[in-house]
């Protein structure tokens, strides 16, 4: 069954400086990697998509890392704003029969003026 | 972008009431949706997963009979939730694969609240 795990839980920063978020997952076959945001009580917003076989994507100020063989992603955002502030979340297919999509926690974030 | 919206956003109900959540794709086909609950603080659940035309699949020990979910055609999927009690109050959300990308797109949300 695979796990996925964010870290940190909650993190608190300056306006300005710039947020990792890191995504860990057991099984390394999967199909693609999805970060999400989602602001309280609403739904997701898909953020960045990366397909098993690519590396990285990038939009606008942020951009995602995929190491599939070690099973970890990394989202950078840069010069972080306080409409940044919301919860992160990282998802991940499994490939074939076994496509479902399974959720990391979150990351939540705070940007402080 | 592609837009999913669901409705309502917000149901307070009496115990022992039935209530349907949908879920549109707007402006792409979805032949997959998935539909999750999520509890305060924690991450989404995987309910079911509907493809259309078909019956849905069900996680482990998500009550098929509780949680009725109908796909019948590319663009719409709807999730009743049979004779609801308060511990089915939660966050309901729903998603839809769009089928030339394979991305997800989620609703904004449903919160139900049975007294």
């Amino acid at each position: 069954k695979q796990e996925v795990t964010q870290i940190p839980a909650a993190l608190s920063v300056p306006e300005g400086e710039n947020l990792v978020l890191n995504c860990s997952f057991t099984d390394s076959a999967i199909y693609n990697l999805q970060w999400f945001r989602q602001d309280p009580g609403k739904g997701l917003t898909s953020l960045l998509l990366i397909q098993s076989s690519q590396r990285e994507q990038t939009s606008g100020r942020l951009n995602a890392s995929l190491d599939k063989s070690s099973g970890r992603s990394t989202l950078y955002i840069a010069a972080s704003q306080p409409g940044d502030s919301a919860t992160y979340l990282c998802a991940v297919t499994g490939v074939g029969g076994n496509n479902r999509l399974a959720f990391g926690k979150g990351n939540q974030v705070v940007v402080i003026p | 972008g592609a837009v999913v919206s669901q409705h309502p956003s917000r149901v307070i109900c009496k115990s022992g009431t039935s209530v349907k959540i949908e879920c549109r794709s707007l402006d792409f086909q979805a032949t997959t949706m998935f539909w999750y609950r999520q509890f305060p603080k924690q991450s989404l659940m995987l309910m079911a997963t509907s493809n259309e035309g078909s019956k849905a699949t069900y996680e482990q020990g998500v009550e098929k009979d509780k949680f009725l979910i109908n796909h019948a055609s590319l663009t719409l999927s709807t999730l009743t939730v049979a004779s609801a009690h308060p511990e089915d109050s939660s966050f309901y959300i729903c998603s839809a694969r769009d089928a030339t990308n394979e991305k997800l797109f989620f609703g904004s949300g449903t919160q139900l609240s049975v007294l």
